[in-house]
């Protein structure tokens, strides 16, 4: 099955820097790839997603770039605020028959210090 | 707020107990995903429904089932609980189009004393 690798576990900046989070996964068959904010206590909430007829894509603050030929994907996060703490996941949704399963990597705690 | 609600919001109970979870997702959809958080494991995939039959699983335990009504609504219950099983529990849901997006609900956070 899919295998999602997330790192680093956890993360530090100061605000006004970038932070970048990176996963690779196992599944070349895998074709979304959706990174989720995790708040402490709430739901997941979807940020971004990526699939794989796509290299990079970018939402104000916030990018993620895939390269399939390597398995990897990447979160970038500019211009970071203290409200951008929280854990972040990545996820891959394997294609073919899966019906849409999302096997999530370990999470990154990101600390955005004022 | 996704849409997708899930009762109880907290449950405690004692080891060897059993417990149902609820779960409604958004209007329309017909897949709903269960899936288990806890400190060590992180967030695993247990079982999917789709229009009330089972369409995926994943590591779930035999102590544990779940169920999709006619009304789409779904239950996942657990059993013989064990202090290893206290966890944050989400449900999610996904629309029929080809959009991969799920939405997540705000989960039951169950503690097993």
């Amino acid at each position: 099955g899919e295998n999602v690798e997330q790192h680093p576990s956890t993360l530090s900046v100061q605000e006004g820097d970038s932070a970048v989070i990176k996963c690779t996964y196992s599944d070349s068959a895998s074709n979304y790839f959706p990174w989720y904010k995790q708040e402490l206590g709430k739901r997941p909430q979807l940020i971004i997603d990526i699939r794989s007829n796509v290299g990079e894509k970018k939402d104000q603050r916030i990018a993620v770039t895939l390269n399939k030929t390597a398995k990897h994907f990447s979160l970038h996060i500019t211009e970071t605020q203290p409200e951008d703490s929280a854990v972040y996941f990545c996820a891959a949704n394997a294609g073919g028959t899966s019906y849409g399963k999302l096997t999530f990597g370990q999470g990154t705690i990101l600390t955005v210090h004022p | 707020d996704s849409g997708v609600t899930q009762t109880p919001k907290h449950l405690i109970t004692a080891t060897g107990q059993r417990v149902t979870l609820r779960c409604s997702p958004r209007s329309g959809d017909l897949s709903v995903y269960w899936y288990q958080q806890s400190l060590d494991q992180g967030l695993q995939f247990l079982i999917q429904y789709y229009n009330g039959e089972e369409r995926a699983k994943g590591n779930i335990l035999e102590r544990f089932s779940a169920q999709q009504f006619p009304d789409l609504h779904s239950e996942l219950n657990l059993s013989s609980l064990e202090l290893g099983d206290s966890a944050l529990y989400f449900c999610a849901s996904k629309s029929l189009t080809g959009d991969n997006e799920q939405f997540f609900g705000p989960g039951t956070r169950l503690t097993v004393l």
